[in-house]
């Protein structure tokens, strides 16, 4: 089966800018998509088709991706930014989806 | 307003099976593929199953392949999901979402927990 890989953990500083990376064999053939998932809360799509951001989502949000590898950044990053972030991706013609292990991001 | 609205969840024997419902309204359900994302406790997020509008297409997981049974019913604006054989490594907060990946919108989820 198919994985994608992000690090554990990030920790910014406030207004800082914020990495967090996600990589997949599939990644170059496949958009990467980017969830906020605070505590007890279902997760907020942040960004789409590896660089869109859906409305409402704040502009210091912003994607990217090259090669086997995707990325959020989270510019001059708050301290309500703080949450775990999960990569998403599909496989097998589209009708498969798998997510990466997670990062919680740490804003202090 | 567009709503996913899950049900069904709750305490199950492992061996056991459960049927996971979710209901759609404020929008064209029909036009929709439908998922089941589920959440272990303290876990990240893992994608269940997809289904086509029309529901003659369904695709899972390898880990729930054979026991789960995804299916919807467009004039009732419900989705369903039939668990069984159910093992303690399904314990999850199931997640109901439209068009993953695109115009989503996620349910507030349901608890399913598997242990004797």
């Amino acid at each position: 089966s198919y994985e994608l890989t992000q690090p554990p953990s990030v920790s910014v500083s406030p207004g800082q800018t914020a990495r967090i990376t996600c990589s997949g064999d599939l990644l170059p053939k496949n958009y990467a998509y980017w969830y906020q998932q605070k505590s007890g809360q279902a997760p907020v799509l942040v960004i789409y088709e590896d660089t869109k951001r859906p409305s409402g989502i704040p502009e210091r949000f912003s994607g990217s991706s090259s090669g086997t590898m995707a990325a959020l950044s989270i510019s001059g990053a708050q301290v309500e930014d703080e949450a775990d972030y999960y990569c998403y991706s599909i496989y097998n013609s589209g009708h498969h989806g798998v997510f990466g292990g997670g990062t919680k991001l740490t804003v202090l | 307003e567009v709503q996913l609205v899950e049900s069904g969840g709750g305490l199950v024997q492992p061996g056991g099976s459960l049927r996971l419902s979710c209901a759609a309204s404020g929008f064209t359900f029909s036009i929709y593929w439908m998922s089941w994302v589920r959440q272990a406790p303290g876990k990240g997020l893992e994608w269940v199953a997809n289904i086509k509008q029309d529901g003659s297409e369904q695709y899972y997981v390898d880990s729930v392949k054979g026991r789960f049974t995804f299916s919807r019913d467009n004039a009732k604006n419900s989705v369903y999901l039939q668990m069984n054989s159910l093992r303690a490594d399904d314990t999850a907060v199931y997640y109901c979402v439209r068009a993953l990946g695109g115009n989503e919108t996620w349910g507030q989820g349901t608890l399913v927990t598997v242990s004797s």
